[in-house]
C-alpha cells in the first residue's frame, strides 16, 4: 500500500514562531502537493512539486514556502506563523503521467496562538 | 470564486434513502475524483471517471462524469451511518492535468 506520512497530526504554536510540517511518501511519486483545508473553502492548494527542487506555487502560497531536497519528502514552512494558518493541512502524492488517484496523508491540524 | 462547485453544501438523510451529491466546473476536466473523508482525518479514495460518460460503482456509491466532462454526480443508495462523512470532488484540468484541485466538499450526515 502507499503510504504518505505526516510528521504530526497535532500542532501547538506560537505567533511568529517558524514551523515545519513534514510529509513523506514510499511510493517513489514525483509529485507531491501541500493543501489547507478550511470549513466552506474545502482544499486549497498551497504548493506543489512536480520533482527535487523543483517547485510551484498553487492557489494560496503567500506566507509559506517549500523544500524537497529529495523525492520522498517534502516539506511546507511557514516562515513566521500567525493565527490566520490555524488550519488543517493535507499532503497528498500522485504518480506522474498516470491517471489513478492523488493519495493523502492523515493531515497536520495546526493551531497557532 | 472556485473553479470546482459541489451541491449541496450540507445534507442530512435518514438512513436507508438515497441521496445525490453534485460536482460542477466551468471547464472541461481531464479526470475526476471522488473523496471521502471522515471529520478531522484524512482523505479516503472513492472513485475516479475520465471518460465523458463513464459511470463507475462500488458497493452503494455509483458515481458519473456528464459526456462534456464538466459535471459529476455521486449517488449512494440505501445510506447508512458509515457514509457520513465529508464528500470531496477533484479534478485535473487539460491545461494542468498533474495538479488536482478540488470542490469545497459536501457534508453528509445519515441519521438512524
Amino acid at each position: 500500500d502507499v503510504k504518505v506520512t505526516q510528521s504530526s497530526r497535532y500542532l501547538v504554536k506560537r505567533t511568529g514562531e517558524k514551523v515545519f510540517l513534514e510529509c513523506v511518501q514510499d511510493m517513489d511519486h514525483e509529485n507531491m502537493f501541500w493543501y489547507r483545508q478550511d470549513p466552506g473553502l474545502g482544499l486549497r492548494l498551497i504548493y506543489f512539486s512536480y520533482d527535487v527542487k523543483m517547485k510551484e506555487k498553487g492557489d494560496i502560497p503567500e506566507g509559506y514556502s517549500v523544500s524537497r531536497e529529495k523525492k520522498e519528502r517534502f516539506s511546507l514552512i511557514l516562515e513566521s506563523a500567525s493565527t490566520n494558518q490555524t488550519s488543517m493541512y493535507l499532503c497528498a502524492s500522485l504518480p506522474p503521467g498516470e491517471r489513478a488517484e492523488a493519495f493523502f496523508g492523515q493531515g497536520t491540524r495546526l493551531t497557532v496562538v | 470564486s472556485q473553479e470546482l462547485e459541489q451541491s449541496p453544501q450540507s445534507l442530512i438523510v435518514q438512513e436507508g434513502k438515497n441521496l445525490t451529491i453534485n460536482c460542477t466546473s466551468s471547464k472541461t476536466l481531464y479526470g475526476l475524483y471522488w473523496y471521502k473523508q471522515k471529520y478531522g482525518e484524512g482523505l479516503i479514495f472513492l472513485m475516479m471517471l475520465q471518460k465523458g460518460g463513464e459511470e463507475k460503482s462500488h458497493e452503494k456509491i455509483t458515481a458519473k462524469l456528464d459526456e462534456k466532462k464538466q459535471q459529476s454526480s455521486l449517488h449512494i443508495t440505501a445510506s447508512q451511518p458509515s457514509h457520513a462523512g465529508i464528500y470531496l470532488c477533484g479534478a485535473t484540468m487539460l491545461t494542468s492535468y498533474d495538479k488536482v484541485i478540488f470542490g469545497p466538499g459536501t457534508s453528509l450526515s445519515v441519521i438512524p
